[in-house]
């Protein structure tokens, strides 16, 4: 089968650094994709990864290693608003549109 | 600009009867996609559309579930028979196409509640 696994609840404290992981077995790899959804709202998208390496993206980069079939999201200067789940999303083929998503990291951000 | 438009936002109604999600892309994608989310599953896809035609509906729980798209921009989801393990968050995304990883812009959601 086809999966991904991230931790189901991290917490930081405000201007924290925090590093969300995601292992993903997918039948081919197109890319690895990152989503936020705050409570009640819908998922909106962070950034994106086709390639090994580190993506930045202001307050959030996210890395990937396809060697290992591993990427993170990586939340600095933490703020309250950033107390959200995150998804983890890969395109499994240039095939297909279908995304598998993650089981979602729920992050807690303490004042 | 108008992002995806799903309507209604809540939907209470009891077991048996036909219920229609809908849902209106960001004009200018050409894919289409419903998604189901619960607790237990969290995000499923359940079905997506490139130009109006379904490409891929392996995710589409069984014969009770049906989506259309008879245009660009609108598309429908309908469950015939309604069950109560039919409760759940269905949301709509559209997204272009082309190369790479392109982002999904998800509309807020048809939260379904089966009684």
């Amino acid at each position: 089968g086809q999966s991904l696994e991230q931790p189901s609840e991290v917490t930081a404290v405000e201007g924290a650094i925090v590093q969300i992981n995601c292992t993903y077995q997918t039948s081919g790899f197109y890319g690895l994709s990152w989503y936020q959804q705050h409570d009640g709202g819908a998922p909106t998208f962070l950034s994106y990864n086709a390639l090994d390496g580190l993506e930045e993206t202001g307050r959030f980069s996210s890395f990937l290693s396809r060697s290992d079939s591993y990427g993170y999201l990586l939340l600095q200067e933490l703020q309250m608003k950033d107390s959200a789940s995150y998804f983890c999303a890969v395109r499994a083929s240039s095939g297909t549109y279908k995304y598998i998503f993650g089981t979602g990291t729920r992050l807690k951000v303490l004042a | 600009d108008a992002g995806v438009i799903q309507s209604p936002r809540h939907e209470v109604t009891e077991m048996g009867q036909e219920v229609t999600l809908r849902c209106k892309p960001i004009s200018g994608h050409d894919y289409l996609f419903w998604y189901r989310q619960t607790m237990m599953r969290g995000l499923e896809l359940l079905i997506y559309f490139n130009n109006n035609v379904p490409i891929d509906d392996s995710g589409m729980p069984e014969d009770r579930f049906s989506a259309k798209m008879p245009n660009a921009s609108f598309s429908t989801l309908k469950i015939q028979p309604s069950e109560p393990r039919d409760s759940a968050v269905y949301f709509c995304a559209s997204s272009l196409g082309g190369a790479g990883v392109q982002p999904q812009h998800f509309g807020d959601g048809t939260r379904l509640s089966i009684l």
